[in-house]
């Protein structure tokens, strides 16, 4: 089974400054996603950026952007510029793609991520 | 932009009684999903649904569960008999081309 692990529980940043969030798997597949979620204090839960594995190119979204180290099965999230909407709890996840493009996301237990103005 | 909806927003219950979770995915998705957050825990896979029948399910979704599309667009998420554990947030979600989106869920609170 796969499994998702975010070690660091918080951080904070500076606003206007750059902060990465770490996340490493663990899988035998050679092809799956990846994600990073964001959950504001709403709840809802809102895609951030999403990396497939067999594109060596990371993924970039505006100001979100991946270092995905494959043999390393480490996949971090980099945010530039940070904003104060930016605070929320971040998840990564990941999913299988032998067991189908839509099958279930496994997450990892988030971090909380503060903003100070 | 179309977006996946859940009512209620907040729901009450007793332990014991039974609750229905409502979901109205994005109309175009033909997957659709469960998911339950307990508070200050990690999102956790319920169950997966596609062409009207179950296509996975974790352990958590036992016999106390179950799950419908009643027409062409609600997905519905019941619990038969609610214990005091069940109380979580509960995220639907839809998706095409392997992009999931979530709704912004449903908070049970079981008394």
């Amino acid at each position: 089974a796969q499994t998702v692990t975010q070690s660091q529980p918080e951080m904070s940043v500076q606003e206007a400054e750059t902060v990465t969030l770490s996340c490493t798997y663990d899988t035998s597949e050679s092809d799956y996603y990846l994600f990073w979620y964001k959950q504001p204090p709403s709840r809802q839960m809102i895609l951030v950026i999403r990396q497939e594995a067999y594109k060596q190119q990371n993924a970039t979204e505006n100001r979100f952007s991946v270092n995905f180290q494959k043999a390393a099965k480490s996949f971090s999230l980099k945010i530039s510029d940070s904003q104060l909407g930016d605070a929320a709890m971040y998840f990564c996840a990941y999913r299988s793609v032998s067991t189908g493009a839509n099958s279930k996301l496994t997450f990892g237990k988030g971090i909380t991520l503060s903003v100070r103005p | 932009e179309p977006e996946v909806t859940q009512t209620p927003s907040h729901q009450v219950t007793q332990m014991g009684q039974e609750v229905i979770l409502r979901c109205v995915p994005i109309s175009n998705h033909l997957y659709f999903y469960w998911y339950r957050q307990i508070l200050g825990q990690k999102v956790e896979f319920l169950v997966s649904f596609y062409n009207n029948e179950i296509s996975e399910k974790s352990e958590i979704f036992d016999d106390q569960f179950s799950v419908e599309r009643p027409d062409g667009s609600n997905f519905t998420l019941k619990i038969r008999s609610t214990k005091l554990e069940d109380s979580a947030m509960y995220f639907c979600a839809s998706s095409v081309e392997g992009k999931l989106f979530f709704g912004s869920g449903t908070q049970l609170s079981v008394l």
